[in-house]
Protein backbone atom coordinates (compact mmCIF):
# COMPACT_ATOMS: atom_id res chain seq x y z
CA UNK A 1 0.00 0.00 0.00
CA UNK A 2 1.11 3.43 -1.00
CA UNK A 3 2.49 5.88 1.88
CA UNK A 4 3.27 9.13 1.44
CA UNK A 5 5.17 11.21 3.46
CA UNK A 6 5.85 14.96 3.47
CA UNK A 7 8.68 16.85 5.62
CA UNK A 8 8.13 19.37 7.03
CA UNK A 9 4.49 19.47 8.39
CA UNK A 10 4.73 23.17 8.69
CA UNK A 11 6.83 25.76 8.34
CA UNK A 12 6.81 29.40 8.97
CA UNK A 13 9.56 31.70 7.11
CA UNK A 14 10.28 35.20 6.41
CA UNK A 15 9.12 36.87 2.87
CA UNK A 16 11.97 36.16 0.34
CA UNK A 17 13.06 32.92 1.53
CA UNK A 18 14.33 30.23 -0.82
CA UNK A 19 12.36 27.09 0.49
CA UNK A 20 12.61 23.31 -0.24
CA UNK A 21 8.89 21.06 0.70
CA UNK A 22 10.58 17.58 0.97
CA UNK A 23 7.60 14.47 -0.39
CA UNK A 24 8.87 10.39 -0.06
CA UNK A 25 6.60 7.63 -0.68
CA UNK A 26 7.04 3.93 -0.33
CA UNK A 27 6.00 2.68 -3.83
CA UNK A 28 8.37 3.42 -6.25
CA UNK A 29 6.06 1.97 -8.69
CA UNK A 30 4.41 5.20 -10.01
CA UNK A 31 3.68 7.03 -13.56
CA UNK A 32 3.12 10.49 -12.92
CA UNK A 33 3.35 12.72 -9.59
CA UNK A 34 1.54 15.90 -9.06
CA UNK A 35 2.17 18.88 -6.63
CA UNK A 36 -1.17 20.90 -5.58
CA UNK A 37 -1.67 23.62 -3.24
CA UNK A 38 -4.67 24.27 -1.28
CA UNK A 39 -6.05 27.50 0.53
CA UNK A 40 -7.70 27.11 3.79
CA UNK A 41 -11.73 25.75 3.11
CA UNK A 42 -10.80 25.84 -0.90
CA UNK A 43 -10.34 22.96 -3.66
CA UNK A 44 -6.72 22.40 -4.88
CA UNK A 45 -5.09 23.87 -7.20
CA UNK A 46 -2.27 21.98 -9.23
CA UNK A 47 1.18 23.84 -9.78
CA UNK A 48 3.38 21.40 -11.34
CA UNK A 49 2.61 17.59 -13.14
CA UNK A 50 5.93 15.73 -13.93
CA UNK A 51 5.34 13.11 -16.31
CA UNK A 52 6.70 9.45 -16.09
CA UNK A 53 9.37 10.31 -18.36
CA UNK A 54 10.53 13.58 -16.49
CA UNK A 55 12.33 13.96 -14.03
CA UNK A 56 11.28 17.78 -13.22
CA UNK A 57 9.34 20.35 -13.76
CA UNK A 58 9.39 24.01 -13.41
CA UNK A 59 6.86 26.86 -13.54
CA UNK A 60 7.80 30.56 -12.56
CA UNK A 61 9.28 30.77 -9.09
CA UNK A 62 8.59 26.99 -8.60
CA UNK A 63 10.39 23.96 -9.25
CA UNK A 64 9.94 20.12 -9.08
CA UNK A 65 11.98 17.06 -8.70
CA UNK A 66 11.29 13.68 -8.84
CA UNK A 67 13.55 10.60 -8.07
CA UNK A 68 11.38 7.48 -8.55
CA UNK A 69 14.06 5.14 -7.93
CA UNK A 70 14.66 6.65 -4.34
CA UNK A 71 10.76 7.19 -3.83
CA UNK A 72 11.72 11.31 -3.24
CA UNK A 73 10.31 14.28 -4.71
CA UNK A 74 11.22 17.93 -3.81
CA UNK A 75 9.18 20.96 -4.33
CA UNK A 76 11.59 24.12 -4.78
CA UNK A 77 10.08 27.64 -4.07
CA UNK A 78 12.41 30.52 -4.64
CA UNK A 79 11.60 34.13 -3.24
CA UNK A 80 8.74 32.97 -1.27
CA UNK A 81 6.21 35.53 -0.86
CA UNK A 82 3.22 36.10 1.54
CA UNK A 83 0.97 34.87 -1.54
CA UNK A 84 2.17 31.44 -0.86
CA UNK A 85 0.75 30.73 2.81
CA UNK A 86 -1.16 27.57 1.61
CA UNK A 87 -1.16 23.63 1.95
CA UNK A 88 1.42 22.28 -0.41
CA UNK A 89 0.24 18.63 -1.12
CA UNK A 90 2.28 15.62 -3.73
CA UNK A 91 0.33 12.90 -5.21
CA UNK A 92 2.32 10.18 -6.69
CA UNK A 93 0.15 8.34 -9.62
CA UNK A 94 0.22 4.20 -8.61
CA UNK A 95 1.04 3.23 -12.28
CA UNK A 96 -1.24 0.21 -12.24
CA UNK A 97 -4.31 1.70 -11.11
CA UNK A 98 -3.62 5.37 -11.90
CA UNK A 99 -4.75 6.62 -8.53
CA UNK A 100 -3.68 9.84 -7.22
CA UNK A 101 -2.29 9.04 -3.46
CA UNK A 102 -1.95 11.83 -1.38
CA UNK A 103 0.37 13.21 1.32
CA UNK A 104 -0.75 15.34 4.84
CA UNK A 105 0.76 17.95 3.39
CA UNK A 106 3.19 20.74 4.20
CA UNK A 107 1.84 23.94 5.57
CA UNK A 108 3.42 27.21 4.78
CA UNK A 109 3.26 30.36 6.26
CA UNK A 110 5.16 33.20 4.40
CA UNK A 111 5.59 36.33 6.98
CA UNK A 112 5.44 39.89 5.36
CA UNK B 1 -13.44 27.36 -20.48
CA UNK B 2 -15.15 26.82 -17.41
CA UNK B 3 -13.43 24.84 -14.38
CA UNK B 4 -15.39 21.89 -12.16
CA UNK B 5 -18.17 22.69 -10.72
CA UNK B 6 -19.07 21.59 -7.70
CA UNK B 7 -22.95 21.66 -5.95
CA UNK B 8 -24.31 22.39 -3.21
CA UNK B 9 -21.30 24.02 -1.54
CA UNK B 10 -22.78 23.62 1.75
CA UNK B 11 -24.76 21.22 3.41
CA UNK B 12 -25.67 20.34 7.00
CA UNK B 13 -27.70 17.25 7.39
CA UNK B 14 -28.68 15.00 10.87
CA UNK B 15 -27.85 11.34 10.97
CA UNK B 16 -29.61 8.68 9.31
CA UNK B 17 -29.95 10.68 6.50
CA UNK B 18 -28.81 10.50 3.02
CA UNK B 19 -27.05 13.18 0.75
CA UNK B 20 -26.23 13.05 -3.06
CA UNK B 21 -23.17 15.91 -4.08
CA UNK B 22 -22.88 16.58 -7.41
CA UNK B 23 -19.87 17.19 -9.97
CA UNK B 24 -19.51 18.73 -13.17
CA UNK B 25 -16.04 18.36 -14.82
CA UNK B 26 -13.93 20.68 -17.63
CA UNK B 27 -15.69 20.22 -20.90
CA UNK B 28 -14.29 17.21 -22.72
CA UNK B 29 -13.07 15.53 -19.42
CA UNK B 30 -14.21 12.08 -18.77
CA UNK B 31 -12.67 10.65 -16.16
CA UNK B 32 -14.02 11.97 -12.52
CA UNK B 33 -12.52 11.36 -9.27
CA UNK B 34 -13.96 11.97 -5.57
CA UNK B 35 -12.01 12.42 -2.51
CA UNK B 36 -13.08 13.06 1.24
CA UNK B 37 -11.00 15.72 3.33
CA UNK B 38 -11.05 15.08 6.81
CA UNK B 39 -8.20 16.78 9.49
CA UNK B 40 -7.40 13.81 10.88
CA UNK B 41 -7.31 11.61 7.75
CA UNK B 42 -6.30 14.09 4.83
CA UNK B 43 -7.06 13.37 1.63
CA UNK B 44 -8.35 9.78 1.15
CA UNK B 45 -9.77 8.61 -2.05
CA UNK B 46 -13.07 7.48 -2.61
CA UNK B 47 -13.25 6.29 -6.27
CA UNK B 48 -12.67 7.14 -10.18
CA UNK B 49 -15.54 6.88 -12.76
CA UNK B 50 -14.37 7.12 -16.36
CA UNK B 51 -17.24 6.86 -19.08
CA UNK B 52 -19.61 5.44 -17.21
CA UNK B 53 -18.12 3.28 -15.61
CA UNK B 54 -16.08 3.34 -11.88
CA UNK B 55 -12.64 2.65 -12.58
CA UNK B 56 -11.11 2.54 -9.15
CA UNK B 57 -12.57 2.44 -5.33
CA UNK B 58 -11.08 3.39 -2.50
CA UNK B 59 -11.27 1.31 1.04
CA UNK B 60 -15.01 3.23 1.98
CA UNK B 61 -17.98 1.50 3.46
CA UNK B 62 -20.97 0.44 1.14
CA UNK B 63 -22.86 3.30 2.39
CA UNK B 64 -20.76 5.71 -0.48
CA UNK B 65 -21.68 5.05 -3.69
CA UNK B 66 -21.19 7.07 -6.76
CA UNK B 67 -22.15 7.24 -10.87
CA UNK B 68 -21.40 9.16 -13.98
CA UNK B 69 -23.85 9.82 -16.48
CA UNK B 70 -23.16 9.96 -20.62
CA UNK B 71 -22.08 13.93 -20.52
CA UNK B 72 -19.71 12.93 -17.68
CA UNK B 73 -20.93 14.57 -14.36
CA UNK B 74 -20.98 12.71 -11.67
CA UNK B 75 -22.87 12.64 -8.39
CA UNK B 76 -22.09 10.75 -5.47
CA UNK B 77 -24.44 9.75 -2.66
CA UNK B 78 -23.90 8.82 0.71
CA UNK B 79 -27.44 6.72 2.83
CA UNK B 80 -27.26 6.21 6.70
CA UNK B 81 -25.02 9.72 7.32
CA UNK B 82 -22.78 9.23 10.44
CA UNK B 83 -21.27 11.59 12.41
CA UNK B 84 -17.59 11.05 11.13
CA UNK B 85 -18.67 11.62 7.48
CA UNK B 86 -18.70 15.33 7.90
CA UNK B 87 -15.97 16.39 5.34
CA UNK B 88 -14.91 18.36 2.67
CA UNK B 89 -15.75 16.51 -0.15
CA UNK B 90 -13.57 16.96 -3.36
CA UNK B 91 -14.43 16.00 -6.85
CA UNK B 92 -11.64 16.29 -9.65
CA UNK B 93 -11.67 15.80 -13.46
CA UNK B 94 -9.12 14.82 -15.82
CA UNK B 95 -8.88 13.85 -19.31
CA UNK B 96 -8.66 10.28 -18.57
CA UNK B 97 -6.44 7.77 -16.81
CA UNK B 98 -2.44 7.51 -18.35
CA UNK B 99 -3.38 10.29 -20.54
CA UNK B 100 -0.39 12.39 -18.57
CA UNK B 101 -2.59 15.41 -17.85
CA UNK B 102 -3.59 17.22 -14.58
CA UNK B 103 -6.51 16.68 -12.26
CA UNK B 104 -8.64 20.10 -12.01
CA UNK B 105 -10.55 20.00 -8.45
CA UNK B 106 -13.42 21.66 -7.93
CA UNK B 107 -14.21 24.15 -4.98
CA UNK B 108 -15.80 21.11 -2.93
CA UNK B 109 -18.76 20.32 -1.06
CA UNK B 110 -18.66 20.94 2.34
CA UNK B 111 -21.22 18.40 4.31
CA UNK B 112 -22.12 18.84 8.39
CA UNK B 113 -23.59 16.12 9.55
CA UNK B 114 -25.15 16.80 13.21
Amino acid sequence: KQEVTQIPAALSVPEGENLVLNCSFTDSAIYNLQWFRQDPGKGLTSLLLIQSSQREQTSGRLNASLDKSSGRSTLYIAASQPGDSATYLCAPEDSGTYKYIFGTGTRLKVLA
Amino acid sequence: KAGVTQTPRYLIKTRGQQVTLSCSPISGHRSVSWYQQTPGQGLQFLFEYFSETQRNKGNFPGRFSGRQFSNSRSEMNVSTLELGDSALYLCASSLGPGEGDTQYFGPGTRLTVL
